[in-house]
């Protein structure tokens, strides 16, 4: 079956540090992959989303390319706020399907450090 | 989270009695699903539902029913339980065309004693 593997937490960073969480997937076809954020006491929120190879995801400074050929999404940002201190998720889904519930990593802790 | 809310927010319970959890949404979305979050797996599909009446398993189904009586509403209960499944659970639905939203509840917290 389809899996996420995304690298072990926490990670701990001072703030305007680079930032770059590994993601991998295994599935059949082609998937959407995402990225999920959450924050202290609070549901996941999409952070940001690419549906097609080569395909760029961003968002609030944060970015992600679908790579097919080594069958990742490694999130990044350039220069992390305090404010961006939160669990991130990895997942996938398949779009070919009618309904195609959200295959997701164990989740990455960040803690941003001023 | 916009036009998903679960209820209760927080319960504690004790081992061998029954449980529902509810998620309730305000926008007529077909799809819905119940997940689990527990250090060290992520979030893992419980059940899901494609319609009134329509639901399927998940990956961690045993110890769970479900149930969707009306496009509002799902439910989650466990029959019985235990204090393994004590756990955060999060319901959400799918918003909008292809796999481009899914909408989470704020979640459940519940301690089975």
């Amino acid at each position: 079956g389809d899996s996420v593997t995304q690298m072990e937490g926490p990670v701990t960073l001072s703030e305007e540090a680079f930032l770059t969480i590994n993601c991998t997937y295994t599935a059949t076809g082609y998937p959407s992959l995402f990225w999920y954020v959450q924050y202290p006491g609070e549901g996941l929120q999409l952070l940001l989303k690419a549906t097609k190879a080569d395909d760029k995801g961003s968002n609030k400074g944060f970015e992600a390319t679908y790579r097919k050929e080594t069958t990742s999404f490694h999130l990044e940002k350039g220069s992390v706020q305090v404010s961006d201190s939160a669990v991130y998720f990895c997942a996938l889904s398949h779009i070919a399907s009618g309904n195609t519930p959200l295959v997701f990593g164990k989740g990455t802790r960040l803690s941003v450090i001023a | 989270d916009a036009g998903i809310t679960q209820s209760p927010r927080h319960k504690v319970t004790e081992t061998g009695t029954p449980v529902t959890l509810r998620c309730h949404q305000t926008e007529n979305h077909r799809y819905m699903y119940w997940y689990r979050q527990d250090p060290g797996h992520g979030l893992r599909l419980i059940h899901y539902s494609y319609g009134v009446k329509d639901t399927d398993k998940g990956e961690v189904s045993d110890g769970y029913s479900v149930s969707r009586s009306k496009t509002e509403d799902f439910l989650l209960t466990l029959e019985s339980a235990t204090s393994s499944q004590t756990s955060v659970y999060f319901c959400a639905i799918r918003v909008g065309q292809g796999n481009y939203g899914y909408t989470f509840g704020s979640g459940t917290r519940l301690t089975v004693v």
